[in-house]
């Protein structure tokens, strides 16, 4: 069973602060990641991708890979209310497969 | 990226009815899924669309329930039949972009069956 551990929160953070998101996973074959942003009543929009350990910046987000301790996570600087959505870390597996965890929402207060 | 076409984008279905959701997608790749949301739940593969083969279903789903067509590389069809109101949820149509390996989502049907 493929599984992607998130806290389902909700995380509220102020404005201009940094909101950190974290999952877990059980497969250690996984080896792409990635991290969706889904406001109410949308369907999940990409904001990153990583596949090597480390960091991975991309304007205000930077997404961190530690495949040792099978952990992903996602940093958002300077948090604007407009962040305030559900956040959904995913893996591949078997190369095409896509298992997501069961998001994190967030909540920036102004 | 790719831009991906789903429509109804949304239903009020009768129990027992069937109805037939559409992903067109812009440009040609190489996997096609569908996935399940339902309320305040995250999402769940159904399967995956094999153009011009039978799709591939994950466990708990069955094709006589969600038969998916996948005639060629940019369209898929995905049936939900014979539906109770368990079946109320959103269905996503997703696409993984062959030079990136990134799955893509459609808008989503979101479908109420009474």
């Amino acid at each position: 069973q493929k599984e992607v551990e998130q806290n389902s929160g909700p995380l509220s953070v102020p404005e201009g602060a940094i909101a950190s998101l974290n999952c877990t996973y059980s497969d250690r074959g996984s080896q792409s990641f990635f991290w969706y942003r889904q406001y109410s009543g949308k369907s999940p929009e990409l904001i990153m991708s990583i596949y090597s350990n480390g960091d991975k910046e991309d304007g205000r987000f930077t997404a961190q890979l530690n495949k040792a301790s099978q952990y992903v996570s996602l940093l958002i600087r300077d948090s604007q209310p407009s962040d305030s959505a559900t956040y959904l870390c995913a893996g591949e597996y078997n190369f095409n497969k896509f298992y997501f965890g069961s998001g994190t929402k967030l909540n920036v207060k102004p | 990226s790719a831009v991906i076409s789903q429509k109804p984008s949304r239903d009020i279905c009768q129990r027992g009815t069937s109805l037939t959701i559409q992903c067109q997608v812009d440009s040609q790749v190489t996997m096609m899924f569908w996935y399940r949301q339902q309320p305040g739940q995250s999402l769940t593969l159904i399967a995956t669309a094999n153009q011009g083969s039978e799709a591939t279903y994950e466990s708990g789903f069955v094709i006589d329930k969600f038969p998916i067509s996948r005639p060629n590389l940019t369209f898929s069809t995905l049936t939900v039949s014979n539906m109770s109101p368990e079946d109320s949820s959103i269905y996503l149509c997703s696409v993984e972009v062959m030079d990136t390996g990134e799955l893509f989502f459609g808008e989503g049907s979101r479908l109420t069956v009474l």
